[in-house]
């Protein structure tokens, strides 16, 4: 199962929206509504931001919204913030009854 | 407080074997499917595998890199999720983090392989 395929980087001014997207197949992404973006500050543990595609756990801010089509998935951050500053990360569940996470994508707030 | 609490982790020799532990709180474990994730030094996170609650079956599901080598299993009356690794290889060097996938994460216990 090859890793789903998200930007290395992504970068925005404090304010601004980004979109990190997460391609994926018809045997992940395509099939299924268990996808998952997490969030990783260095040295930290992954923090749930959204799961099941686009459902927000409680504490997390409504800036961040989670949406699909077709094998791509998409996280986006509304009024960007200098703490949203991290690595991004995509997870969806498999045909093969696994989990594959993306390549990882580096926020910057500039 | 939901809490997760990684442990067993530390040097060990291409080849050879060790088990890491995790002990859950806050929570009705019993019910929980468990899963672990790995983080190798600078790079991307891997998903290794999964238990769901004996309701549930308690079956395991691995990804392909562990699949034969590593085994995992839970003790709900402890509320203890173990991890066991054997024929462990450089490539196997990462943090490896227990979660009620994907909700909660613990801190993660470092895994070197070495010689």
């Amino acid at each position: 199962q090859s890793a789903l395929t998200q930007p290395a980087s992504v970068s925005g001014s404090p304010g601004q929206s980004i979109t990190i997207s997460c391609t994926g197949t018809s045997s992940d992404i395509g099939t299924y509504n268990y996808v998952s973006w997490f969030q990783q500050h260095p040295g930290k543990a992954p923090k749930l931001m959204i799961y099941d595609v686009s459902k927000r756990p409680s504490g997390v801010s409504n800036r961040f919204s989670g949406s699909k089509s077709g094998n791509t998935a998409s996280l986006t951050i509304s009024g960007l913030q200098a703490e949203d500053e991290a690595d991004y990360y995509c997870n969806s569940y498999t045909s093969s009854s696994t989990y594959v996470f993306g390549t990882g994508t580096k926020v910057t707030v500039l | 407080e939901v809490q997760l609490v990684e442990s067993g982790g530390g040097l060990v020799k291409p080849g050879g074997s060790l088990r890491l532990s995790c002990a859950a709180s806050g929570f009705t474990f019993s019910n929980a499917w468990m899963s672990w994730v790995r983080q190798a030094p600078g790079k991307g996170l891997e998903w290794v595998g999964r238990i769901k609650s004996k309701t549930d079956g308690g079956t395991t599901d691995y990804a392909a890199p562990v699949k034969g080598r590593f085994t995992i299993s839970r003790d709900d009356s402890k509320n203890t999720l173990y991890l066991q690794m054997s024929s462990l290889k450089t490539e196997d060097t990462a943090v490896y983090y227990c979660s009620t996938f994907p909700y909660i994460w613990g801190q993660g216990t470092l895994v070197t392989v070495s010689s």
